[in-house]
């Protein structure tokens, strides 16, 4: 089944400590991208990738590390979250680009304290 | 400086009803439009997408939209909504300039009211 994953779905977590959220698509995809969801600002984006180790920031990267070392997978890293990194995290891939229609996982909720 | 606004953040309507949603967008550049569809506790999954040729695009489950250049406008409607229509949508936009990033907008949750 083509899909996209995304591990953990939920997680609570403490202020500094370091995180990694992972994603894994089985399409091939060259693009991948990280958005995060909350209310009232709808979802932006964090970073994307065209392709292995080609990555490039979104709308906002602060605070927030990617990379693409392998093509399936495309790791969300927080090296010193914050309470204001509190939200739902969803990847995404697609074919080629954002013209492609974007395939998204199941979304990860964060909880910084 | 690029935006997509969605105008309402909620619209209620009642099954069998139409329904129209609003997406304005702002851009010195060519656009792409998409509306992305997010039922509850889902990922997004997309609706429909204009890149060029006809303006009036159809999507699935029934949903279309159409492209006004000079109202810069992409509006999404349905001529008979479902209950199984209640979800939040999204409208979306990335450049035609090369750019990878795909904007959007705050949403609007259509609630259907049997």
């Amino acid at each position: 089944e083509a899909q996209v994953t995304q591990n953990p779905r939920y997680l609570i977590t403490v202020t500094g400590k370091k995180l990694t959220v992972t994603c894994s698509q089985n399409m091939n995809h060259e693009y991948m991208s990280w958005y995060r969801q909350d209310p009232g600002l709808g979802l932006r984006q964090i970073y994307y990738s065209m392709n292995v180790e080609v990555t490039d920031k979104g709308d906002v990267p602060e605070g927030y590390k990617v990379s693409r070392k392998e093509k399936r997978n495309f790791p969300l890293i927080l090296e010193s979250p914050s309470p204001n990194q509190t939200s739902l995290y969803f990847c995404a891939s697609s074919l080629g680009g954002p013209t492609y229609e974007q395939y998204f996982g199941p979304g990860t909720r964060l909880t910084v304290t | 400086a690029q935006s997509v606004t969605q105008l309402d953040s909620q619209v209620p309507v009642f099954e069998e009803a139409p329904v129209e949603l609003r997406c304005n967008y702002s851009s010195s550049v060519s656009v792409y439009l998409f509306w992305y569809v997010q039922y509850p506790n889902q990922g997004l999954q997309l609706l429909l997408k204009y890149l060029s040729g006809s303006t009036l695009v159809k999507g699935i489950n029934g949903f279309e939209a159409e492209f006004n250049k000079s109202q810069t406008s992409f509006h999404l409607r349905k001529p008979s909504v479902h209950i199984s229509d209640t979800a939040e949508y999204f409208c979306a936009v990335s450049y035609q300039t090369g750019a990878n990033n795909l904007f959007f907008g705050t949403g609007t949750r259509l609630t259907v009211i049997p």
